[in-house]
């Protein structure tokens, strides 16, 4: 099983502020033969289910501003929040969808400091 | 547009079984693999299952594996999730998921509640 581990757990930034979420996997994630890596990012906020803010590592989704930006290849990504907003807050995963089991990161909490 | 429509979630006895159901629409439901993923009340994610779009590919997680079943119905634009052995740490919101390559469209979750 490859697991996807998130640093950190949780984030305390100041709002303008950059943050920063990084997710590991325990193996390679990107598949050669269409160059790309099956790494997505989501946003979860109390009581609604998971949105895609980034897929195949760095393409942002349908409607995400542009303040959120993914990076990395194989088995180290990185999530960037450019310029932090109040509506930011939430719970952050990455997720594999290159082998079953799929898996998820155990999610990072972001918040306001 | 791309609406999945979860239910059937509710209180059941630890041991028991429960079948959830999921309805698509706004796109070519045959076309496209689904999956089941889970949430545990104040816990992460944890995917469940996937069926592939033409309903003879299937994985489970080990958690579930010989207990649950998911199956679809391409004629109506349904996938199923038969639940057996229901145990107190199946309690989750369910969600159903489309996946293009991700996981791209997710429903609002049924809530199953397993508990004596």
């Amino acid at each position: 099983d490859i697991v996807m581990t998130q640093s950190p757990d949780s984030l305390a930034v100041s709002l303008g502020d950059r943050a920063t979420i990084n997710c590991k996997s325990s193996q390679s994630v990107f598949f050669s033969s269409n160059n790309k890596n099956y790494l997505t990012w989501f946003q979860q906020k109390p009581g609604q289910p998971p949105k895609v803010l980034i897929y195949w590592a760095s393409t942002r989704g349908s409607g995400v501003p542009d303040r959120f930006s993914g990076s990395g290849s194989g088995t180290d990504f990185t999530l960037t929040i450019s310029s932090l907003q109040a509506e930011d807050v939430a719970v952050y995963y990455c997720h594999q969808y290159y082998s079953t089991p799929y898996t998820f990161g155990q999610g990072t909490k972001l918040e306001i400091k | 547009q791309v609406q999945l429509v979860e239910s059937g979630g509710g209180v059941v006895q630890p041991g028991r079984s429960l079948r959830l159901s999921c309805a698509a629409s706004g796109f070519p439901f045959s076309s496209y693999a689904i999956n089941w993923v889970r949430q545990a009340p104040g816990k992460g994610l944890e995917w469940v299952a996937v069926i592939w779009s033409d309903g003879n590919t299937k994985y489970y997680a080990d958690s579930v594996k010989g207990r649950f079943t998911i199956f679809r119905d391409n004629s109506k634009n349904t996938l199923s999730l038969q639940m057996n052995s229901l145990r107190v740490e199946d309690t989750a919101v369910y969600y159903c998921v489309r996946a293009d390559g991700y996981l791209d469209y997710w429903g609002q979750g049924t809530l199953v509640t397993v508990s004596s």
